[in-house]
């Protein structure tokens, strides 16, 4: 696998679940991001790991709980969920998380509550 | 705050014809800009990214200017083909105290008719 792949790629939860989002890089960065796109909404920064410690909490809900355990992985881990919390998430990585980085995006979790 | 605007939000277009993508913000100290390319329900793909410094990057078909001092980048796309629908989104990077974020626009979501 190369780039940056996302699982599951489809999630349908309850409120009352908990579930998690995977995401692993094969390029070597040493950033990584959750980003949030809503239906006709500017795509939305959640969270920034760099060299596995959280950089940037971007307000939100304690019901998102990122987790890096090195810097080629990343999980949402989801519990609590509202609908309005339904959106494709995307993950992200770049070389150093530095400000000339170029982000390169996986291809997304459409996450729907219900 | 720094606000980025896609206009048309929309773009339909005959075969052939060149494409024009226009992207303004509203804070002029940016590190880089970023185009991407979405289609349905899938990631970002990046397709050029512009440093503060530079006027231009080009690949293939792809052109994008930046004019940093009027708060512009427009994308354009030669010979426009069926392929080429789908949603382009550009992004800032924005200096100050959080250089991790990506400012995004709403994205213009073309058509091209074969």
């Amino acid at each position: 696998e190369t780039g940056v792949t996302q699982t599951p790629r489809h999630l349908v939860m309850g409120m009352t679940n908990k579930k998690s989002l995977k995401c692993e890089q094969h390029l070597g960065h040493n950033a990584m991001y959750w980003y949030k796109q809503s239906a006709k909404k500017p795509l939305e920064l959640m969270f920034v790991y760099s060299l596995e410690e959280r950089v940037e909490n971007n307000s939100v809900p304690s019901r998102f709980s990122p987790e890096c355990p090195n810097s080629s992985h990343l999980f949402l881990h989801l519990h609590t969920l509202q609908p309005e919390d339904s959106a494709l998430y995307l993950c992200a990585s770049s070389l150093q998380g530095g400000f000339g980085d170029e982000q390169y995006f996986g291809p997304g979790t459409r996450l729907t509550v219900t | 705050k720094q606000e980025v605007t896609q206009i048309p939000a929309a773009l339909s277009v005959p075969e052939g014809e060149n494409l024009v993508l226009n992207c303004s913000f509203t804070d002029s100290a940016i590190y880089n800009l970023q185009w991407f390319r979405q289609d349905p329900g899938k990631g970002l793909t990046s397709l050029l990214l512009i440093q503060s410094s530079q006027r231009e990057q080009t690949s293939g078909r792809l052109n994008a200017s930046l004019d940093k001092s009027s708060g512009r980048s427009t994308l354009y796309i030669a010979a426009s083909q069926p392929g080429d629908s789908a949603t382009y989104l550009c992004a800032v990077r924005v200096v100050g105290s959080n250089d991790y974020k990506l400012s995004f626009g709403a994205g213009t979501t073309v058509t091209v008719r074969a």
